[in-house]
């Protein structure tokens, strides 16, 4: 089961890129990455999702190297509103058999 | 469309007393299903998750239990509650055998404080 790490906090200014970078270190072939957002009160919620190399869609960027042993969440140009808990989550979504741990999360801050 | 209900969603309870959390998945079947328990301001932390009917996983030991009596349907239960159960309890839900684009979805969460 793939653990990871993750900065326990980080703080940012409004209308800066913020990069969370995540260690897996033994994850699995089958492994995928998944990076959520919390909110207080609130379920986490999906962001982005990747295997390898590079995934981009309209709210971030998922940066994955070769060996897939670290991968970094990048938001472009945060607000106010993305300050929240960013989890990366690393497991087996083909099979399904692995249970889904997420780590402690990185709690960022946005500044005005 | 998938959607994931959660109840009750605020509980205070007595320590001693049992609890029973209720969770129930429509518009997809055979889904994994998992408890989370979320302490303020901590992180989330797997209580347990299923596979199947009847089919349950333990992640930590404690004095909670679960049971899945039927395939869209997840229950967390506790014969006597402690103070160190109070926390956010989230339900969530996954589909097997899909690669790209599978996610895992939250309930809305249950506040449970015991007193």
């Amino acid at each position: 089961l793939a653990k990871t790490t993750q900065p326990i906090s980080m703080d940012s200014y409004e209308g800066q890129e913020v990069n969370i970078t995540c260690s897996h270190n033994n994850i699995a072939t089958n492994d995928y990455i998944t990076w959520y957002q919390q909110f207080p009160s609130q379920g986490p919620r999906f962001i982005i999702q990747g295997y390898k190399t590079k995934v981009t869609n309209e709210v971030a960027s998922l940066f994955i190297p070769a060996d897939r042993k670290s991968s970094t969440l990048s938001l472009p140009r945060v607000s106010l509103s993305d300050t929240a808990v960013y989890y990366c989550l690393v497991g087996d979504l083909i099979s399904g058999n692995t249970p889904l741990v997420f780590g402690k999360g990185t709690r960022l801050s946005v500044i005005a | 469309s998938q959607t994931i209900h959660q109840w009750p969603a605020t509980l205070v309870q007595p320590v001693g007393s049992p609890l029973s959390l209720e969770c129930t998945v429509e518009g997809t079947s055979n889904p994994n299903l998992y408890w989370y328990r979320q302490a303020a301001g901590r992180g989330l932390q797997l209580l347990f998750y299923s596979v199947g009917i009847g089919q349950i996983s333990s992640e930590v030991p404690q004095n909670l239990s679960a049971s899945r009596p039927q395939d869209r349907q997840f229950i967390l239960s506790s014969k006597k509650l402690l103070l160190s159960d109070s926390g956010f309890y989230l339900c969530a839900w996954s589909v097997r055998g899909t690669a790209s684009g599978n996610t895992i979805y939250f309930g809305e969460g249950s506040w449970l404080t015991v007193v």
